[in-house]
Order: structure tokens, then C-alpha cells, then sequence
């Protein structure tokens, strides 16, 4: 029973599209993250989002948008698609509170072509 | 400019010995620090935290340290044992920013039989 779910796993695509990644979690967490594994194996976060505030890495472009349609879960829409947008993003969430860890989804591997 | 940083891309020990990730961070407003275990093509596990209050936290084999003067942490894995193979990513969060992580490069552990 998986606890934060990721789809699809692996993606290829052109340049220029548009594309989604769906993640969703049955923890009964109330808020949600987007991180990107760049080539040099960083993780980074994107997003954080609950239901009364989304916070922006102010280094993630503007083609990058998470959507919500419920608290369990946060999609991310990407936009003319770039090569440099080729990585692997990881969905988490954790619950609302001081010191607590996140969960993470088992990634979506994104190669733009 | 990397806040958190594992400077050991690597670390090989025999099984039954122990091992010892380090981790440095520049941030002395961070208040929560986090390992996670990441095997390939998985999402990172979680698997010991510390808050800031605290200089040491115990959980079965492993034990993490923290020296708030020093800006250091580190993770004690005793005894080895050869599934501990993976790699280890150190992160810290700031409590008002969301708990959004901020991750280390990451040290890969092999641990031989």
C-alpha cells in the first residue's frame, strides 16, 4: 500500500511540450512538495503547498506550476518543455507541524529529447 | 552556494565495523536535520532525525550527532551491515519556511561482507 505514488515513473519527451506528473499521497498529510534530482545528483526543492499556502523556490521557472486539485494530491504541469528540464522529480508530503519528516514518492525520471 | 554539504561523495566499510557520514551546513537559523537512505530508482527513505535542542539521537543501529558550534552533524551506523549499501543524503529544514528540505550531494555507502 503505497504511501506516496508517483505517475508515470519514466517519461520521454520533445522539446517544446507539455507534460504532467500526477503524485498523490493517502497519508492524510497536509502538505506537499515537488523536488528535482538534477545530473549531479542534487536534490532541490521546487515546491512546498498546503492548503493555505504555496512557497516557490524562487530558482524554479515560471513554466513549473504544482496543481492541487485536493489536499492528497499535488500535480506538477511543466510548459514548453526544455532539455535542461531532463531529471528526476520527487513528489513528498508530511504532516503540518514543527520537525517533521517527509515521505517521498519512488520519482519520475523525465527525459526531454 | 550549497547550505548543506556531505564533502565524502563516498565510503566503503566492512560489514560488522562502523560507519560515519558527516555533514556540514553554513545555515545557523536551520532547526531540524534529517538522514535519508536512498537505494536506486527509489524515492529517499527516511531514517533519523534531530532537532536542534538536542546533541544526540538513538534509533537501534543508528545515531546521529549533532554540534550546533561546529555546524556538524554526523551518522553512526553500528554494526555495518551490507543492505546499508546506498546512498546517504543528509538535509536540514528551517521550521517557518514550510519544512522544506535542503539536501546534501550525498555520500554513497558500500558496506562488504
Amino acid at each position: 500500500d503505497t504511501a506516496v505514488s508517483q505517475t508515470p515513473k519514466y517519461l520521454v519527451t520533445q522539446m517544446g511540450n507539455d507534460k504532467s506528473i500526477k503524485c498523490e499521497q493517502n497519508l492524510g498529510h497536509d502538505t506537499m512538495y515537488w523536488y528535482k534530482q538534477d545530473s549531479k545528483k542534487f536534490l532541490k526543492i521546487m515546491f512546498s503547498y498546503n492548503n493555505k499556502e504555496l512557497i516557490i523556490n524562487e530558482t524554479v521557472p515560471n513554466r513549473f506550476s504544482p496543481k492541487s486539485p485536493d489536499k492528497a494530491h499535488l500535480n506538477l504541469h511543466i510548459n514548453s518543455l526544455e532539455l535542461g528540464d531532463s531529471a528526476v522529480y520527487f513528489c513528498a508530503s508530511s504532516p503540518l507541524g514543527e520537525w517533521t519528516e517527509a515521505f517521498f514518492g519512488q520519482g519520475t525520471r523525465l527525459t526531454v529529447v | 552556494d550549497q547550505q548543506v554539504k556531505q564533502n565524502s561523495p563516498s565510503l566503503s566499510v566492512q560489514e560488522g565495523r562502523i560507519s560515519i557520514l558527516n555533514c556540514d551546513y553554513t545555515n545557523s537559523m536551520f532547526d531540524y536535520f534529517l538522514w535519508y537512505k536512498k537505494y536506486p530508482a527509489e524515492g529517499p527513505t527516511f531514517l533519523i532525525s534531530i532537532s536542534s535542542i538536542k546533541d544526540k539521537n538513538e534509533d537501534g543501529r543508528f545515531t546521529v550527532f549533532l554540534n550546533k558550534s561546529a555546524k556538524h552533524l554526523s551518522l553512526h551506523i553500528v554494526p555495518s551491515q551490507p543492505g546499508d549499501s546506498a546512498v546517504y543524503f543528509c538535509a536540514a529544514s528551517l521550521n517557518n519556511a514550510g519544512n522544506m528540505l535542503t539536501f546534501g550531494g550525498g555520500t554513497r555507502l558500500m558496506v562488504k561482507p
